[in-house]
């Protein structure tokens, strides 16, 4: 069953703009995770932010995390055409049973 | 070696022969996934393994029969496949709180 939702499903913005992505869940998490993935590849793990971390920061990339609400966001600054990939948010309950749910996935498309 | 290596990267089978997934880490983590992901989809848990043994079934059917030789290796076996089960099928592991290194996939077509 899929936990994280995110939206929009698909978002295309111009080189240099900044993409923001949203992701609700239903449940309590452990932490929550953001990978993306190129056409028909495998996927690369962004950023990790635990249930007790508000924002975190790597490179261009801002995740926050509101766990009242259930929801996270991902913010790409200063986008590439190189960012193009499809980007999901993915839940970890934690406990023994390492299991990794994933949302449905934003399509960004960054045009040149 | 911070690498999860999936042979083969693409497979066409047909719905009577056996063959294998392979997947490999060298990076000491004790948990491993396979995964299954169709064509605009997001992957969908398959089978986890924590130390080796099984520990998740996703209620995946038996013709998908997936073997941890040891702490490096992973293997799926397939045997009787649908033509549904045409889709990228991705390996790949973690140690417990931290992100998942995932394997470029393996292309499988049941034809």
């Amino acid at each position: 069953s899929q936990q994280g939702e995110e939206d929009p499903q698909a978002l295309s913005i111009q080189e240099g703009e900044n993409a923001t992505m949203n992701c609700s869940y239903k449940t309590s998490i452990n932490n929550l995770q953001w990978y993306r993935q190129n056409s028909g590849r495998g996927l690369v793990h962004l950023i990790l932010i635990r249930s007790n971390e508000r924002e975190k920061h790597s490179g261009r990339l801002r995740v926050t995390l509101d766990t009242s609400k259930k929801s996270s966001s991902l913010l790409i600054t200063a986008s590439r055409a190189a960012d193009t990939a499809s980007y999901f948010c993915a839940t970890d309950a934690g406990g023994s049973n390492y299991k990794l749910t994933f949302g449905k996935g934003t399509l960004l498309t960054v045009n040149p | 070696d911070t690498e999860v290596t999936q042979t083969p990267k693409h497979l066409v089978m047909g719905m009577t022969n056996k063959k294998s997934l392979k997947c490999e880490q060298h990076m000491g983590h004790r948990a491993m996934y396979w995964y299954k992901q169709k064509a605009k989809k997001p992957p969908e848990l398959m089978f986890v393994y924590s130390y080796e043994k099984l520990s998740i079934n996703e209620s995946v059917p038996s013709r998908f029969s997936p073997e941890c030789p040891n702490s490096s290796l992973l293997n799926l076996h397939l045997h009787a496949l649908q033509p549904e089960d045409s889709a990228l099928y991705l390996c790949a592991s973690s140690q417990e709180g931290r992100g998942y290194t995932f394997g470029s996939g393996t292309r499988l077509t049941v034809v």
